[in-house]
């Protein structure tokens, strides 16, 4: 079946500790974002990718890096320099270009809990 | 800026009833609008997109509405179910890196 995955589902994090969390798609979708979702709130946008290579930088960045190696693949990484990581992180994926209309595919959500 | 606006405060009705959900905009002009609805602790899912040029799109249960001069998106619900209670969230799409709104909670009591 094809769609988009996230693991782990649930993660404890020590304060100081980088964790990473990962995203795989098998839609052959070219785009791929990340979000983060904090409780009675919207998603906000952390990074985004449209090409193997390349991504840029979403609405709150700061303290999240990020990497596209393979198409499939966007992990996303919560460094120790992110003040308050304890959220809901959601990855996404979608097509582009000619009569695409872009919408979202999203994986089920990573929760990451600071201790 | 560029911002979505969704009714923040939760939308209660009985089943059976029409649930209406609206989603405003500001400093965008988009080519179409998506919605998605979001159980709790799930991904959002796709539901429905409306184009600029289309007044109204019909899906089973589910309409919405797309005014470009009001800059609003409708969406409503027929004959809600306890089921249909979630959130609800809009998104504009062409051009524009997909953002969201907070999105509107509905619960429908039986």
């Amino acid at each position: 079946d094809g769609g988009i995955t996230q693991s782990p589902k649930y993660l404890f994090r020590k304060e100081g500790q980088n964790v990473t969390l990962s995203c795989e798609q098998n839609l052959n979708h070219d785009a791929m974002y990340w979000y983060r979702q904090d409780p009675g709130q919207g998603l906000r946008l952390i990074y985004y990718s449209q090409i193997v290579n390349d991504f840029q930088k979403g609405d709150i960045a700061e303290g999240y890096s990020v990497s596209r190696e393979k198409k499939e693949s966007f992990p996303l990484t919560v460094t120790s320099a992110q003040k308050n990581p304890t959220a809901f992180y959601l990855c996404a994926s979608s097509m582009m270009g000619g009569s695409s209309t872009g919408e979202l595919f999203f994986g089920e959500g990573s929760r990451l809990t600071v201790l | 800026s560029q911002k979505i606006e969704q009714n923040s405060e939760a939308l209660n009705i009985q089943e059976g009833k029409t649930a209406t959900l609206t989603c405003n905009y500001t400093n965008y002009s988009p080519a179409y609008l998506q919605w998605y609805r979001q159980d709790p602790g799930r991904g959002p899912v796709f539901l429905l997109l409306i184009r600029e040029n289309e007044k109204e799109k019909r899906k089973e249960r589910l309409k919405v509405t797309f005014d470009t001069t009001l800059k609003q998106s409708l969406f409503h619900i027929t004959a809600s179910q306890p089921a249909d209670s979630a959130t609800y969230l809009c998104a504009p799409g062409g051009s524009y890196i997909p953002t969201f709104g907070r999105g509107t909670s509905l619960i429908v009591h039986p």
